[in-house]
């Protein structure tokens, strides 16, 4: 069975900074990634997804991630936080084109200190 | 382009009562259907989905059930009501293709029972 471990429940960073929100995933076969962002009291969004191809995969919002099969991971990253960016962020991973299932972790919060 | 429209936003219900939350997508045909519920500290847990009229799969075992009347509506319902139904319950679609099955959410409902 597929998972996905977001080792940090929360984390701050000041306005302006950059970010990395770390994502791990467990599957066998290659699997297919994504990242949602949700703000308090809304639906997800999507930010970006990765079937194949290139590993880094550019989102909106200047959001991108890296796929590396060797480390399990799909980190997301942005290089400069703004204060719309405060949310919780989810990685979720399928296991096909074809699968109705999709896992998700369980979230980072993120806050931006101004 | 595509929408998705789920409604009400929020509402409180009494233990006992019947729920019925209502989602419909635009923009698209045949697209799968899919309710997830959101609890606080427990990440997204699929509850449903449909990849056609009246046809429902169930994920989790609880006294929800889902209905597809219409191609593009799904609905969730509870005869039933109980304290731990209480949560944020998504409507989400996707239309499978050769670049996956890519979900997308709608703003959500928050149910609370009492």
């Amino acid at each position: 069975a597929q998972s996905v471990t977001q080792p940090d429940i929360h984390i701050t960073v000041s306005e302006g900074a950059s970010l990395e929100l770390r994502c791990n995933y467990s599957y066998g076969a290659t699997p297919y990634l994504f990242w949602y962002v949700q703000s308090p009291g809304q639906g997800l969004q999507l930010l970006l997804k990765y079937f194949s191809g290139d590993t880094l995969v550019q989102g909106i919002k200047g959001f991108e991630a890296e796929f590396k099969r060797s480390q399990s991971s799909f980190n997301l990253r942005k290089p400069s936080v703004h204060w719309s960016d405060a949310a919780e962020y989810f990685c979720a991973v399928s296991s096909g084109a074809g699968s109705y299932q999709l896992t998700f972790g369980k979230g980072t919060k993120l806050s931006v200190i101004p | 382009s595509q929408t998705i429209h789920q409604w009400p936003a929020t509402l409180v219900q009494p233990v006992g009562s019947p729920l019925s939350l209502e989602c419909t997508v635009e923009g698209t045909s045949n697209p799968n259907l899919y309710w997830y519920r959101q609890a606080a500290g427990r990440g997204l847990q699929l509850l449903f989905y449909s990849v056609g009229i009246g046809q429902i799969s169930s994920e989790v075992p609880q006294n929800l059930s889902a209905s597809r009347p219409q191609d593009r509506q799904f609905i969730l319902s509870s005869k039933k009501l109980l304290l731990s139904d209480s949560g944020f319950y998504l409507c989400a679609w996707s239309v499978p293709g050769p670049s996956g099955n890519t979900i997308y959410f709608g703003e959500g409902s928050w149910l609370t029972v009492v």
